[in-house]
């Protein structure tokens, strides 16, 4: 079975300075990986995605998040925290050609909250 | 350029009491989903559908129906409301099952049963 964990339940982080919001999986497979954030009362938007190819990838409003295969994270990073940012992250998981559309697995998800 | 739309936003429901989720999507997507988000436990897919026509029961399926009533609409229905239902729900598209690309959510349905 698939799973994803993000170990940290809020991130708190000054404006101005780097923001990490972490995230390990665990598949069997080769994984498609994902960011999702929420902002209050509203549903979840898409960020970034790693299907294959650079382990590096960026995403929308400066986002980006390293794929590192041999410790199966996907941390999601931003070098300059804006007080905007603060919200609900979420980190996806699913292994392709599992035969079904169904197994999109998510995360608890991640408070982050940036502060002047 | 709505996106995905879920009505209501708001429901209160009394133990027993039945209800339908509507959803609906513009953006000629083959596929569509209803999750439910709970407190500390993420989202959980309650039943998909890969295509018009077809539905499948997703991680937390009980208690609950679905029906893709054509490409752009898909419902949740409670036919006896527990609490345990109680959570915010949310409806979310794709293009089509492959998964290589992104899902386009509603804003959501705040249910709670008393």
């Amino acid at each position: 079975a698939q799973s994803v964990a993000q170990p940290e339940d809020q991130v708190n982080v000054a404006e101005g300075n780097p923001l990490t919001v972490k995230c390990t999986y665990s598949v069997s497979g080769n994984p498609y990986l994902f960011w999702y954030v929420q902002y209050p009362n509203r549903g979840l938007q898409f960020l970034l995605k790693y299907i294959t190819g650079d382990n590096l990838v960026k995403g929308s409003y400066g986002f980006e998040a390293e794929f590192n295969k041999s410790q199966t994270s996907f941390h999601l990073k931003k070098p300059s925290a804006l007080v905007s940012d603060s919200a609900l992250y979420f980190c996806a998981v699913r292994v392709p050609n599992t035969g079904t559309a169904s197994k999109l697995t998510f995360g608890t998800g991640t408070r982050l909250q940036v502060t002047l | 350029n709505a996106g995905v739309t879920q009505t209501p936003k708001f429901q209160v429901l009394k133990t027993g009491q039945s209800m339908t989720l509507q959803c609906a999507q513009d953006m000629n997507h083959n596929s569509m989903y209803w999750y439910r988000q709970d407190p500390g436990m993420g989202l959980r897919l309650i039943y998909y559908s890969a295509s018009e026509g077809t539905t499948d029961k997703g991680e937390v399926p009980n208690g609950y129906n679905v029906s893709r009533l054509n490409k752009r609409e898909f419902s949740l229905r409670l036919e006896s409301a527990a609490p345990s239902q109680t959570s915010v729900y949310f409806c979310a598209s794709s293009l089509g099952p492959s998964y290589t690309g992104e899902l386009f959510f509603g804003e959501g349905s705040r249910l709670t049963v008393l």
